[in-house]
């Protein structure tokens, strides 16, 4: 059964990059018919997306973060990760990775989140 | 502002059906399938309807469906443990994003 978890940093100083890695147990990032994305709910609100990445690298990224976000597969097989520059105070949220079946259309597997905060 | 459109709370009864909704426009969810997702006191996300197919061991009472740009989870026989934040999200193709609902919070009377 697939597992996704997140880890990163819990505190930021505005300015900085963000960087968070989504490791995935129980089967291959390279297999399937699957995006593997970012999202993240700042407190109190909504769920927003971020960016997702094909096991081929290909890149797909939300028009609001476009101009200062990455999402690679990580060097590791089973990891990919999320590079957020420059971040502020507007970053601070949860952030979670999810797969994204294609046969689905849907998100269909999420991790547990990890908690961001950007504040001096 | 979200792309798509949910109530911002429903509540219902124990046994009772409820539906929510999810409003769009022809470039997301009259394009594409819908997922919903249901968020537990803002833990982890969990799939809870894939378009109109149920993931596996998610109630039958759970069911799903779509009607030109409006998409709608109805829950037949509603449970205490039914009380969560619910999301909707699919595809958009002028954005070439993806994009969620604002959320729908589900209370159990």
């Amino acid at each position: 059964q697939v597992q996704l978890q997140e880890s990163g940093p819990g505190l930021m100083k505005p300015s900085q990059t963000l960087s968070l890695t989504c490791t995935v147990s129980g089967g291959s990032i390279s297999s399937g018919s699957y995006y593997w994305s970012w999202i993240r709910q700042p407190a109190g609100k909504g769920l927003e997306w971020i960016g997702r990445i094909y096991s081929s690298g290909s890149t797909h990224y939300s028009p609001s973060v476009k101009s200062r976000v990455s999402i690679l597969v990580g060097t590791s097989k089973n990891q990919f990760s999320l590079k957020l520059y420059a971040v502020t105070a507007a970053d601070t949220a949860v952030y979670f990775c999810a797969r994204y079946n294609w046969n689905h259309d849907a998100f269909d597997i999420w991790g547990q989140g990890t908690m961001v905060t950007v504040s001096s | 502002q979200s792309a798509l459109t949910q109530e911002a709370s429903v509540s219902g009864t124990v046994g009772q059906k409820v539906t929510l909704s999810c409003t769009g426009n022809s470039n997301n969810i009259g394009s594409y399938a819908v997922g919903w997702y249901q968020q537990i006191s803002h833990g982890a996300p969990k799939t809870v309807m894939f378009g109109n197919s149920l993931p596996s061991g998610i109630p039958d009472r759970f069911s799903g469906s779509k009607s030109g740009t409006t998409a709608s989870l109805t829950i037949s026989g509603l449970q205490p443990e039914d009380e969560a934040d619910y999301y909707c999200s699919t595809w958009d193709y002028s954005l070439s994003a993806q994009v969620f609902g604002g959320g729908t919070k589900l209370t159990v009377l």
